[in-house]
């Protein structure tokens, strides 16, 4: 079974960093694009950030762009979200998924993040 | 990057057939037949429903089924169920790498 994990969440102060962590298992993690993608508290989902294969093409929503940066160890099977200038605007559920192209096939169960003083 | 268009809510009873539009732009929906449709219960990760329009993963019911006008795209939810009910999201392929997410519809069986 393919399986996503999360890590890193937690309480941070504006202005601060954070880096964001996703394991993957049970599957060829190499051969996939990743991506992140978030859902503050009763909001809807925001896609946040995509990767290729190589990690040599990043892309980012234009909030993030500057500030976040997405990249991958596909030895360790390994998707990170490093994460700085955090804001109020960012507390939010990040989620980490796989691209198979064009979809989102697997989903971890989420990271929370909170940015607050 | 302006979030695509879905209806805050969409009712129905049992048994009955219920659509959720998802409006884009040419930039979007309209350029790419990479729709997909994602369900999220509460306090889950969303799952996929539909990818590239009308494509239905394995082990997704074929009571869901997806399809594409011009710059929107629906999703069709035949046969409702209770288990139905759940909040579904929109996903296209916004051009030079990026994703954009539709708005968000509650479906609620009634």
């Amino acid at each position: 079974e393919v399986q996503l994990v999360e890590s890193g969440g937690g309480l941070v102060q504006p202005g601060g960093s954070l880096r964001l962590s996703c394991v993957a298992s049970g599957s060829t993690f190499s051969n996939y694009y990743m991506l992140w993608v978030r859902q503050a508290p009763g909001k809807g989902l925001e896609w946040v950030a995509k990767i290729n294969q190589d990690g040599r093409e990043k892309t980012y929503v234009d909030s993030v762009r500057g500030r976040f940066t997405i990249s991958r160890d596909n030895a360790k099977n390994s998707l990170y979200l490093q994460m700085v200038s955090l804001t109020a605007e960012d507390t939010a559920v990040y989620y980490c998924a796989r691209d198979p192209r064009w979809a989102f096939d697997i989903w971890g169960q989420g990271t929370m993040v909170t940015v607050s003083s | 990057q302006s979030a695509l268009a879905q209806p805050a809510s969409v009712s129905g009873s049992p048994e009955q057939s219920i659509t959720i539009s998802c409006t884009g732009t040419s930039s979007d929906v309209g350029s790419y037949d990479l729709v997909s449709w994602y369900q999220q219960h509460p306090g889950k990760p969303p799952k996929l429903l539909i990818s590239e329009v009308t494509k239905r993963p394995s082990g997704v019911s074929n009571r869901f089924s997806g399809s594409k006008s011009g710059n929107t795209a629906s999703l069709t939810i035949s046969g409702l169920q209770a288990e139905d009910e759940a909040d579904y999201y929109c996903c296209s392929d916004a051009g030079s790498g990026t994703y954009v997410f539709g708005t968000g519809t509650k479906v609620t069986v009634l």
